[in-house]
């Protein structure tokens, strides 16, 4: 079973430029969830998606942060436009109905805002 | 969510058993306990998830007191591969509710395995 597909692995952009993720969840699955992981902490969840609606966006930065699940698959996150302090690891998780006691993640996608 | 408190970290000898403490004295009755673990450079893997008895699987045992206020993950015989951040989590995920679960990740427990 292919596991969760990020693109890219790394990114390096200057502040105030834009930059876009993409996650491919495992096949099936309903929930994909995004999360924001700054060095030495844990990660901290940014949105969720049940299909192609959102369940949960309370502590995406509305302002800067959007993301979208087209027909309930792929995922996009984009930060317009960076600021220093989005330097982290970006990383997206699945789960389905069938397994929901238990969530898949990426590898993450690794930020530098310089 | 309900809150986790776990160690800084922790160290443990290549081949000996470990044991990573959790407490959790706000939970729920219906709160699972999650642990996921995060190997350097990749993103967190399930471990393995409880809600009142002892859960034993391929990688890690949980014994959860008999209160619920406290959990452990052993390890039986730790390899170079377990150095990781451990995290305890406490969720609503593998109850009845899907779609609205998700896991609030602490800061973890970082092991580390002495050759």
């Amino acid at each position: 079973e292919a596991g969760v597909a990020q693109s890219p692995r790394y990114k390096i952009i200057e502040k105030r430029q834009s930059v876009a993720f993409w996650c491919n969840p495992i096949s099936g699955h309903a929930t994909l969830y995004w999360y924001q992981q700054i060095l030495g902490q844990g990660p901290k969840l940014l949105i969720q998606f049940q299909n192609n609606g959102v369940v949960d966006d309370s502590q995406l930065p509305k302002d800067r942060f959007s993301a979208e699940r087209l027909k309930g698959v792929d995922s996009t996150l984009k930060i317009q436009p960076a600021k220093l302090e989005d330097s982290a690891v970006y990383l997206c998780a699945s789960s389905s109905r069938d397994k929901n006691e238990k969530l898949f993640f990426g590898s993450g996608t690794q930020l530098s805002v310089l | 969510d309900a809150k986790t408190t776990q160690p800084n970290s922790m160290e443990s000898n290549e081949e000996e058993p470990v044991h990573l403490p959790c407490n959790h004295s706000t939970i729920s009755g219906t709160d699972y306990i999650h642990w996921y673990r995060q190997l350097p450079s990749q993103g967190p893997e399930y471990v393995i998830h409880g809600l009142t008895s002892n859960v034993n699987n391929r990688m890690a045992s949980l014994a959860i007191a008999e209160d619920r206020k406290s959990s452990t993950l052993i390890l039986h015989r730790a390899t170079l591969r377990d150095a990781a951040v451990y995290y305890c989590i406490l969720s609503l995920l593998g109850g009845l509710n899907f779609g609205n679960e998700k896991l609030t990740f602490g800061t973890g427990t970082r092991l580390t395995i002495i050759p």
